[in-house]
């Protein structure tokens, strides 16, 4: 009855390879999200989603594609991985996008996958 | 340059000790948010703050909104080990939420 599930918990993979993250809520949320934290725990938004439809791309090299069949699932892709890739990626989902006064949307996170680029 | 300042950035007490953590910004926010985050796993909301000068209380956890929403304050009353975290203040800013760097606190029994 996992809220927010994401795999694998462990990624360790060879820079220049590729990889994807999958991640599923089964909380009927409309938004989805994926956060990076670092080694120094800061935590920053990538992507959301809003019902399949991308709304928010901060500024990531296009190495990273997000991709959301269905409004439950965000599967986040990367090519030619780097050293710089390594930190702990989480998705999220919130019931309503995340505006000023939506009081009622927190986020429900994910356990995280940690990617090592070695 | 951080949107959400949080100090302290580390603390490490002993069981039964009070303490507070901030954050603060210079924009105005119409929330804020404190999240928990436990060793592998993912942040937790422990409150959502939205009025000035509010305050709310989580069992030994007081949670304050600056009167100008600029900034907020959880305080702990008689820590213990179980509160051990990281423990991180988010804004909504221009649809997103942005966290603060976190304060990671270790209560020792």
């Amino acid at each position: 009855d996992t809220a927010v599930s994401q795999t694998p918990k462990y990624l360790v993979t060879q820079m220049g390879n590729d990889k994807s993250i999958k991640c599923e809520q089964n909380l009927g949320h409309d938004t989805m999200y994926w956060y990076k934290q670092d080694s120094k725990k800061f935590l920053k938004i990538m992507f959301s989603y809003n019902n399949k439809e991308l709304i928010i791309n901060e500024t990531v090299p296009n190495r990273f594609s997000p991709k959301s069949p269905d409004k439950a699932h965000l599967n986040l892709h990367i090519n030619s991985l780097e050293l710089g890739d390594s930190a702990v990626y989480f998705c999220a989902s919130s019931q309503f996008q995340v505006v000023p006064r939506q009081v009622n949307s927190p986020l429900h996170f994910g356990n995280g996958t940690r990617l090592t680029v070695t | 340059t951080q949107l959400l300042e949080q100090s302290p950035q580390f603390l490490s007490i002993q069981e039964g000790e009070n303490l507070t953590v901030y954050c603060n910004s210079s924009s105005v926010f119409s929330s804020l948010q404190w999240y928990r985050q436990e060793p592998g796993e993912g942040p937790v909301l422990l409150v959502t703050v939205v009025t000035g000068g509010e305050v709310k209380k989580l069992k030994r956890l007081t949670f304050q909104f600056g009167d100008a929403r600029k900034d907020s304050s959880l305080h702990i009353t008689a820590a213990q080990p179980g509160d051990t975290g990281l423990y991180l203040c988010a804004g909504a800013l221009k649809g997103k939420l942005i966290f603060g760097q976190g304060t990671t606190l270790q209560v020792k029994p």
